[in-house]
């Protein structure tokens, strides 16, 4: 199981919004609706901001957004702010039970 | 609130066994979730190593899966991770989580420990 494609980095400037892709396959992110998103500031542990697909857990922003169109899923951030600047990493569940990782995007706020 | 607290050597040497031990509070560790050990190496991304169920089911990443074994003690509230005969590739952060109802999403997280393989 390889891991999810990501763009190394995604830019933008405070306010704007950005998009950042997440590509598998049939085996995974086009086969479940178990795809979630993560953010890791340098130094610290991950925080679940979306799970299945669209859904975000209590206590974080409405700026952070998902979606999934067949084998790609995406997280948009509006609002873009000095803060969101981070790693971002997506995750699947997979045909064969396991889970599986993107390769991870740093945002930079220019 | 639930909280996860991984614990273990942080120096392991080359072909020998990285034993980690995750202790969960707030939460049983019988309850409807999932058990994640996940990890990241220094500067890299998060690697999956895989999952434990109370009733001792267990799901592993293809990449790992010869050399990992992850074990649950319901008396204690913990679960834990061994991987055999380790490299200096297996340095990294080791990270306990939890799955939350199996759905595939890490909703908790230990902190986090280093574990730096050599000699």
């Amino acid at each position: 199981q390889s891991a999810l494609t990501q763009p190394a980095s995604v830019s933008g400037s405070p306010g704007q919004s950005i998009t950042i892709s997440c590509t598998g396959t049939s085996s995974d992110i086009g086969g479940y609706h178990y795809v979630s998103w993560y953010q890791q500031h340098p130094g610290k542990v991950p925080k679940l901001l979306i799970y299945d697909v669209n859904n975000r857990p209590s206590g974080v922003s409405h700026r952070f957004s998902g979606s999934r169109s067949g084998n790609t899923a995406s997280l948009t951030i509006s609002g873009l702010q000095a803060d969101d600047e981070a790693d971002y990493y997506c995750s699947s569940s997979t045909d064969d039970n396991t889970q599986v990782f993107g390769t991870g995007t740093k945002v930079t706020v220019l | 609130q639930v909280q996860l607290q991984e614990s273990g050597p942080g120096l392991v040497k080359p072909s020998g066994t990285l034993s980690l031990t995750c202790v969960v509070s707030g939460d049983s560790i019988s309850s409807s979730n999932w058990w994640s050990w996940v990890r990241q190496p220094p500067g890299k991304g998060l690697e999956w190593i895989g999952e434990i169920y109370h009733s001792g089911s267990t799901n592993y990443g293809p990449s790992l899966k010869t050399r990992v074994t992850i074990s649950v003690d319901k008396s204690k509230n913990q679960f834990s991770l061994e991987l055999t005969s380790v490299t200096a590739a297996d340095t990294a952060v080791y990270y306990c989580a939890r799955d939350s109802e199996g759905a595939a999403h890490f909703d908790f997280w230990g902190q986090g420990t280093l574990v730096t393989v050599s000699s």
